[in-house]
């Protein structure tokens, strides 16, 4: 199986920008798309293919990469961005997920 | 918009099977894909399989000797069923819709629930 690797947690303060990275263990191509999950709720799709800002998704949010690194933009962080991040791939099979990096605010 | 809304019981004696099912509103599921995806505490993802807007399906190799996902089109529901399930299958649980179009992602999931096994 493909294995998504992301740094477990990060903390920022608000109006910061952070980069949150997922590296795959083969190449996923393009086929990587990145996941918000609040406390309490279903995740949520930001980005697909990569760089594919979902409809409904505030500009702050962007993505990069291909292959086998990847990389989750938010600028600038609001404190509502506090949340777990995962990517996931699907060009390999089967489809997998990484274990999710937890944004704080300071 | 496409709504989903997992149900099904909250606990499942070990050894038993788990059955879950997911209502859709506003979408039709013979279109596009639609896939079951858990949550282990400690919150490792697992995408566990999905089901077709023809029926056919496609299962996660780890669980493919256990898992079944089948669907009522006259309810516009889908279901999973997971057999012979253990403490390790202790998750929660969610349905999603696959964005097929040939690239594949979860672009709207459902509020999730939450299944223990234990005796």
């Amino acid at each position: 199986d493909t294995v998504l690797t992301q740094s477990p947690a990060l903390a920022v303060s608000p109006g910061e920008r952070v980069t949150i990275s997922c590296r795959a263990s083969e190449s996923v191509s393009t086929l990587m798309h990145w996941y918000q999950q609040k406390p309490g709720q279903q995740p949520t799709l930001l980005i697909y293919l990569a760089s594919n800002l979902e409809s409904g998704v505030p500009a702050r949010f962007s993505g990069s990469g291909s292959g086998t690194d990847f990389t989750l933009t938010i600028d600038p962080v609001e404190a509502d961005d506090t949340a777990t991040y995962y990517c996931q791939q699907s060009w390999n099979d089967p489809w997998t997920f990484g274990g999710g990096t937890k944004l704080e605010l300071k | 918009e496409v709504q989903l809304q997992e149900s099904g019981p909250g606990l499942v004696k070990p050894s038993q099977s788990l059955s879950l099912t997911c209502s859709v509103t506003g979408y039709s599921i013979t279109s596009n894909y639609w896939g079951w995806i858990r949550k282990f505490p400690g919150n490792k993802m697992e995408w566990m399989g999905y089901i077709s807007y023809s029926g056919s399906t496609s299962y996660n190799p780890s669980l493919k000797s256990r898992i079944s996902i089948t669907r009522d089109t006259s309810k516009n529901q889908f279901f999973l069923q997971l057999n012979s399930v253990t403490t390790e299958d202790t998750a929660t649980y969610y349905c999603a819709r696959i964005f097929w179009g040939p690239y594949w992602y979860f672009d709207f999931w459902g509020p999730g629930t939450m299944v223990t096994v234990s005796s």
